[in-house]
């Protein structure tokens, strides 16, 4: 089973629906991560989380909100979905140091 | 200004060739940065992470950070196929707290 988990790994939803990403870990790490990522623009951080009472705003926050369930389990939700939410979502996990963050292999999200 | 900066390519290289892949951040504070590939369609995987001023090198990679003039870079030797790739430039905030500012990443093309 991988590190991180991500479901689904693909989703089309309609404009206006609430949709909910999904992200389980078997890393033992406090800090997990949602970003987003658009071609041209890169990775953008969404929200954060340094331990199951502590969630933080990234850079792009806007339209998004998230449950931190255990410290195993971080949920993005999109409150509703918009189609400039289409995006490539990643879910990661870090400890402190130099290993960096373990990503999930992705939810593409297509917004019609 | 963009904080972290790269080109976004693509770098065209041939097999057995070196290829060096450029990044630049805009906080002088920044501590730790990472180098990132890539693969289309896939999750970002960490392929070295360096802190001090100087060259790390690690296999056919080395990384090279100068502090003073903001700028990291990532140097493959003996380039092949199989590096094609993007490669994402990701620097530490300088509070800490392993949250990752990534650049836009350089696609690299490795040709035969």
């Amino acid at each position: 089973d991988a590190d991180v988990t991500q479901t689904p790994r693909n989703r089309i939803t309609k404009t206006g629906k609430r949709i909910m990403l999904e992200c389980s870990q078997t890393k033992g790490h406090d800090r997990m991560y949602w970003y987003r990522q658009d071609p041209g623009l890169g990775l953008r951080l969404i929200y954060y989380s340094f331990d199951v009472k502590d969630i933080n705003k990234g850079e792009i926050s806007d339209g998004y909100s998230v449950s931190r369930q255990a410290q195993a389990k971080f949920s993005l939700s999109l409150e509703s979905a918009i189609p400039n939410q289409t995006a490539l979502y990643f879910c990661a996990t870090s400890e402190k140091g130099e290993d960096g963050y373990t990503f999930g292999s992705g939810t593409r999200l297509t917004v019609v | 200004q963009k904080e972290v900066e790269q080109n976004s390519g693509p770098l065209s290289v041939p097999e057995g060739a070196i290829a060096s892949l450029n990044c630049t951040y805009s906080d002088r504070g920044s501590q730790s940065f990472f180098w990132y590939r890539q693969y289309s369609g896939k999750s970002p995987e960490l392929i070295m992470f360096i802190y001090s001023n100087g060259d790390k090198e690690d296999g056919r990679f080395t990384a090279q950070l100068n502090k003073a003039s903001q700028y990291v870079s990532l140097l493959i030797r003996d380039s092949q196929p199989s590096d094609s790739a993007t490669y994402l430039c990701a620097v530490e905030s300088p509070g800490g707290g392993n949250k990752l500012t990534f650049g836009t990443g350089t696609q690299l093309k490795v040709e035969l």
